[in-house]
């Protein structure tokens, strides 16, 4: 099947900036998103970007696509200790909403 | 608005009985789409639900199954458990391309 790969782990400074990288199989996906998630807790939709799409900046979030290598990246500005969780990466196909999702990149940020 | 929310938060069980979890939709969205997440086998795509239709599923046995009732809540059932149903099961609402979670319901099988 199709598939979605992550990186397991990251570690930066408190202030540095992130940056999380996903690669992806499938080139019919049509939506590509990141999604945290804090001990114990849900998934929390970060942002997402259109297929035809090459960047998407949402405030400390920077998302890029690059269609001919299947990879994508989230850019997280000024990286805080609350940014410390799991990230990950996922992909919808066609008109399908199913999620396609990575394995998870666990952001550390130290002081 | 109010978020996804998902009961019963937490589940203990024993081998061989069967579960109910619940999942109401944030209002106004008529798709709930519902995942497993276990360390080993990471995030699981299970079914959607799209007015009261299952419209897509997953790779999972019949023992798992779904539905979804006139006002967009949904229920998923899973039947004879195992100890490998351990996981945290999630429910997500959708309207149009994004895909809101609950916090997920913690099933626990001895």
């Amino acid at each position: 099947g199709e598939d979605v790969e992550q990186s397991l782990f990251l570690s930066v400074r408190e202030g540095d900036s992130s940056v999380i990288n996903c690669t992806y199989t499938d080139s019919s996906s049509t939506y590509l998103y990141w999604y945290k998630q804090e001990p114990g807790a849900g998934l929390q939709l970060l942002t997402y970007i259109f297929s035809n799409m090459d960047m998407k900046q949402d405030q400390r979030l920077t998302v890029l696509l690059n269609k001919k290598d299947k990879h994508l990246s989230l850019r997280i500005a000024d990286t805080q200790t609350g940014d410390s969780a799991i990230y990950f990466c996922a992909e919808t196909s066609g008109s399908a909403r199913q999620l396609t999702f990575g394995s998870g990149t666990q952001l550390t940020v130290l002081p | 608005k109010a978020g996804v929310t998902q009961t019963p938060r937490y589940l203990i069980k024993t081998r061989g009985q069967q579960v109910t979890l619940s999942c109401s939709p944030i209002s106004g969205h008529r798709s709930v789409s519902w995942y497993q997440q276990t360390p080993g086998q990471g995030l699981q795509f299970l079914f959607e639900y799209f007015s009261e239709t299952q419209r897509n599923k997953g790779n999972f046995p019949g023992r798992f199954s779904g539905r979804q009732f006139s006002n967009s809540r949904s229920e998923m059932n899973v039947s004879t458990l195992e100890l490998g149903d351990s996981a945290l099961y999630l429910c997500a609402s959708s309207l149009y391309n994004e895909q809101f979670f609950g916090p997920g319901t913690r099933l626990t099988v001895l």
